[in-house]
């Protein structure tokens, strides 16, 4: 596969669930991002990793909890979220932030529904 | 902090149009501007970028420019296609940190 992939691609989970979103790339990039896209409302940077550090969390309630293991694979781990955490999640790759402006490339997204 | 903004929301033209799709800035202490299109439930597809230091960016038939002294992104688009039918989102970098414009939704009348 190319670019940035995203599994799964839907996922319904209840209130009291576990689970995680899984985000890889195969651009060779540094830097990967975790985004959340509600209706009707800009695209909310949550984290950013650079060299597999995590460099910004902007205020994100702990029930989100990122990892990223290699400079390649993100995870977004999910415990007892609310039904207002139902969105779209993107992930995102570039090459290292703080070298300049940088070209974002996103995958296509999970698709969650809080129940 | 920055915010950014999209003029129009929606904007319905008939095929052949060209247009232009407005972003602007609050902050003009931005890296780069990046103009991306969204298919319904789908991720971003990038269009062009600019840098900070650069005052236009051109790939077939869209050109984006950048003042950023005014804080003023434009993205123009020629002779519209059914297929452009997308919502299109402006974004400028600073450091680490990514602003998002709500889009414009856009849709070409065959």
């Amino acid at each position: 596969e190319t670019g940035v992939t995203q599994t799964p691609r839907h996922l319904v989970m209840g209130m009291t669930n576990k689970k995680s979103l899984k985000c890889e790339q195969h651009l060779g990039h540094n830097a990967m991002y975790w985004y959340k896209q509600s209706a009707k409302k800009p695209l909310e940077l949550m984290f950013v990793y650079n060299f597999k550090e995590q460099t910004e969390n902007n205020s994100v309630p702990s029930r989100f909890s990122p990892e990223c293991p290699n400079s390649s694979h993100l995870f977004l781990h999910l415990h007892t979220l609310q039904p207002e955490d139902s969105a779209l999640y993107l992930c995102a790759s570039s090459q290292d932030p703080g070298s300049g402006g940088v070209e974002q490339y996103f995958g296509p997204g999970t698709r969650l529904t809080v129940t | 902090k920055q915010e950014v903004t999209q003029i129009p929301a929606a904007l319905s033209v008939p095929e052949g149009e060209n247009l232009v799709l407005n972003c602007s800035f609050t902050d003009s202490a931005i890296y780069n501007l990046q103009w991306f299109r969204q298919d319904p439930g789908k991720g971003l597809t990038s269009l062009l970028l600019i840098q900070s230091s650069q005052r236009e960016q051109t790939s077939g038939r869209l050109n984006a420019s950048l003042d950023k002294s005014s804080g003023r992104s434009t993205l123009y688009i020629a002779a519209s296609q059914p297929g452009d039918s997308a919502t299109y989102l402006c974004a400028v970098s600073v450091g680490n940190q990514f602003y998002f414009g709500t889009g414009t939704s856009l849709t070409v009348i065959p």
